[in-house]
């Protein structure tokens, strides 16, 4: 078992829609979660981070925690072609000693006006 | 405040020689990491570093090193180059250990 799953899509959500991703993973101490979008050809940048379960939200991004049942997922309301892009789930794992960041390989959703 | 600067931000090497790919971190980070990202493919983590020491490594060879500085400035140096060695390299700096990383422009290396 992968210890960030997400899936790869592509997912294809009409403009003006929810859109909804999700990410699993494998260590029930993980502490923090993080959601990253990637344009294609740029490098990632931060959307949000969460440490709590429940909702967290940010503008039309809802990040929600379930710890119990361990996945992490964002919610991109109000849709745009400006989100398509690749979004990648990040938890610190405990691993070798250390916490390390461990890194999904993210989900390409694309946003069909 | 400045984001995490990388340089070059291309770069063309021939197969055998080495590369030096540097990083500046956000002003008070002091955690840098390294990521390879080929196309398609995900991030590959290759090391990180806080405070001068390397606190993780990724499942790279040897010829993959790197080292952080006193002032948090990293650099990592790729020697023997390899054709799948082409590849983005993204340098992610975080205040702390287990925080935010923030990420660099990247470094796009082809080695012919």
């Amino acid at each position: 078992q992968k210890e960030v799953e997400q899936n790869s899509g592509p997912l294809s959500v009409p403009e003006g829609a929810i859109a909804s991703l999700n990410c699993t993973y494998s260590d029930r101490v993980s502490q923090s979660f993080f959601w990253y979008r990637q344009y294609s050809g740029k490098s990632p940048e931060l959307i949000m981070s969460i440490y709590s379960n429940g909702d967290k939200e940010d503008g039309r991004f809802t990040a929600q925690l379930n710890k119990a049942s361990q996945y992490v997922s964002l919610l991109i309301r109000d849709s745009q072609p400006s989100d398509s892009a690749t979004y990648l789930c990040a938890v610190n794992v405990y691993k070798d000693s250390n916490y390390q960041l461990i890194w999904g390989a993210g989900t390409k959703l694309i946003i069909k006006p | 405040k400045a984001g995490v600067t990388q340089t070059p931000r291309y770069l063309i090497k021939t197969r055998g020689q080495q590369v030096t790919l540097s990083c500046s971190p956000i002003s008070g980070h002091r955690s840098v990491s390294w990521y390879q990202q080929t196309p398609g493919q995900g991030l590959q983590f290759l090391f990180e570093y806080f405070s001068e020491t390397q606190r993780n490594k990724g499942n790279f060879p040897g010829r993959f090193s790197g080292r952080q500085f006193s002032n948090s400035r990293s650099e990592m140096n790729v020697s023997t180059l390899e054709l799948g060695d082409s590849a983005l390299y993204l340098c992610a700096s975080s205040p702390w250990v287990d925080t935010e990383a923030f990420f660099g422009q990247g470094t796009r290396l082809t080695v012919v």
